[in-house]
């Protein structure tokens, strides 16, 4: 119950384009819902976050969509860069806070000039 | 440094002996978190602490797993008599305070192979 599902595991698309990486939770605690960008060798660091009290939020090029009722949460890149090429976590939490993340498997995304 | 600072960025062990994990985390915050980072897969909790005290262990996998925290800044990660499937890599993140949506700012990282 406190796995997060992420898909798709890599993602290629053109530069421009625009990915969507998939996220499904069963935990109905959780109300806490980032997303992050790692790039080899480094940490992840944190992208956007929505809480379950909207469906979308929109940061620059990213954007999150949220489905309560069907327990899934989706990122968006418009416009994609091959700068943008990194792995994606989505990840999940409970008690409206940062403390004890679950995080999802990751996609690996390339975005090719 | 402004960011989270973990070392050793590397560290090769034999299976069986003791391993120590530095994190220093961003100064002024007052939650430290472990993770750890098996290859092609996302960071799984172990422990955080809220100033000295580990507000949540339950993600430690067992008892050769231990951490300190001891004047609420520095932190140690200690594993004891080493196995191969702790071969990793070991994330630390700072934040703020642990009971908001402070951002967590995460290391680079202690890679660990236990041969």
């Amino acid at each position: 119950q406190q796995q997060v599902k992420q898909s798709p595991q890599s993602l290629i698309v053109q530069k421009g384009g625009i990915p969507i990486i998939n996220c499904a939770y069963e935990n109905t605690a959780f109300d806490y819902f980032p997303w992050y960008q790692q790039f080899p060798g480094k940490g992840p660091a944190l992208l956007i976050a929505i809480r379950p009290d909207v469906s979308e939020k929109k940061e620059g090029r990213f954007t999150i969509s949220f489905n309560k009722s069907a327990k899934q949460f989706s990122l968006h890149i418009m416009d994609s860069q091959p700068g943008d090429s990194a792995t994606y976590f989505c990840a999940a939490s409970s008690g409206g806070s940062a403390r004890q993340l679950t995080f999802g498997s990751g996609t690996q995304l390339t975005v090719l000039p | 440094g402004a960011g989270v600072s973990q070392t050793p960025s590397n560290k090769v062990t034999e299976k069986g002996k003791y391993v120590e994990l530095r994190c220093d985390p961003i100064s002024g915050h007052t939650a430290l978190y472990w993770y750890r980072q098996s290859l092609g897969q996302g960071p799984e909790f172990l422990i955080y602490f809220q100033g000295t005290g580990a507000a949540d262990d339950s993600g430690l996998p067992n008892d050769r797993f231990f951490a300190v925290r001891p004047e609420g800044s520095v932190s140690t990660l200690k594993i004891q008599r080493t196995e191969r499937g702790d071969s990793a890599v070991y994330l630390c993140a700072s934040s703020l305070s642990a009971g908001s949506t402070g951002e967590l700012f995460f290391g680079e990282g202690s890679r660990l192979t236990v041969l």
